[in-house]
């Protein structure tokens, strides 16, 4: 069964730091792009950053690019998000996704996320 | 590139035929795809290449659309179908609609 989990949530200060992770199981990890997708409350869904397969390429969207940096191990089919100079409009509900096939850019797969609340 | 989908919110019964539409700030050709949210649930690909059904989706479900207009149709509504449809532009730099909820 295709699986992911996330981890890593919780409550941060505003501009603090905070590390997800996403352990995937079921399928090749490593022949695959990964998304990072976050809800905020009560809002749609937002696409935060994907990285390609191997590791390569990375995109983030303008509302977190030189903040969060994304990242994968693929020895130990985990994804990352290293979120840093968090605000309190990062808080949401983030969520991990597989890249679709034949069409890469869709997600197929989803976790069922982690919350993080930036407040003080 | 933005997404408006119309209308916001939608009432509809059981049975119901269901149009939701998309519209691109620019064309983008048909790198459109279609999510279903439930609460509480991860959400479901229905469709992508605008009117491809993903694996495993009920015919009920189409797609149609190139360009900037695009639009997800359920022919003939389902309890299950009670949800939040959410399109989806498909370039390197992908956006969401802001959501449609069928009550």
């Amino acid at each position: 069964e295709l699986q992911l989990v996330e981890s890593g949530g919780g409550l941060v200060q505003p501009g603090g730091s905070l590390r997800l992770s996403c352990a995937a199981s079921g399928f090749t990890f490593n022949t695959y792009a990964m998304n990072w997708v976050r809800q905020a409350p009560g809002k749609g869904l937002e696409w935060v950053s994907r990285i390609s397969g191997n590791g390569g390429k990375t995109y983030y969207a303008d509302s977190v690019k030189g903040r969060f940096t994304i990242s994968r191990d693929n020895s130990k089919n985990t994804l990352f998000l290293q979120m840093n100079s968090l605000r309190a409009e990062d808080t949401a509900l983030y969520s991990c996704a597989k890249a679709g096939y034949p069409w890469e850019l869709t997600m197929d797969v989803w976790g069922q996320g982690t919350a993080v609340t930036v407040s003080s | 590139i933005q997404l408006t989908q119309s209308p916001s919110s939608l009432s509809a019964s059981v049975g119901d035929r269901v149009i939701i539409s998309c519209r691109a700030s620019q064309g983008i050709n048909n790198h459109l795809a279609w999510y279903q949210l439930k609460p509480g649930k991860v959400p479901t690909l229905l469709i992508y290449g605008a009117s491809t059904l993903q694996s495993g989706v009920p015919s009920r479900f189409s797609g149609s659309g190139s360009g900037t207009d695009f639009t997800l149709t359920i022919s003939s509504l389902q309890p299950e179908d009670f949800a939040t449809y959410y399109c989806q532009q498909l370039n390197n730099y992908p956006s969401f609609g802001q959501g449609t909820k069928l009550e």
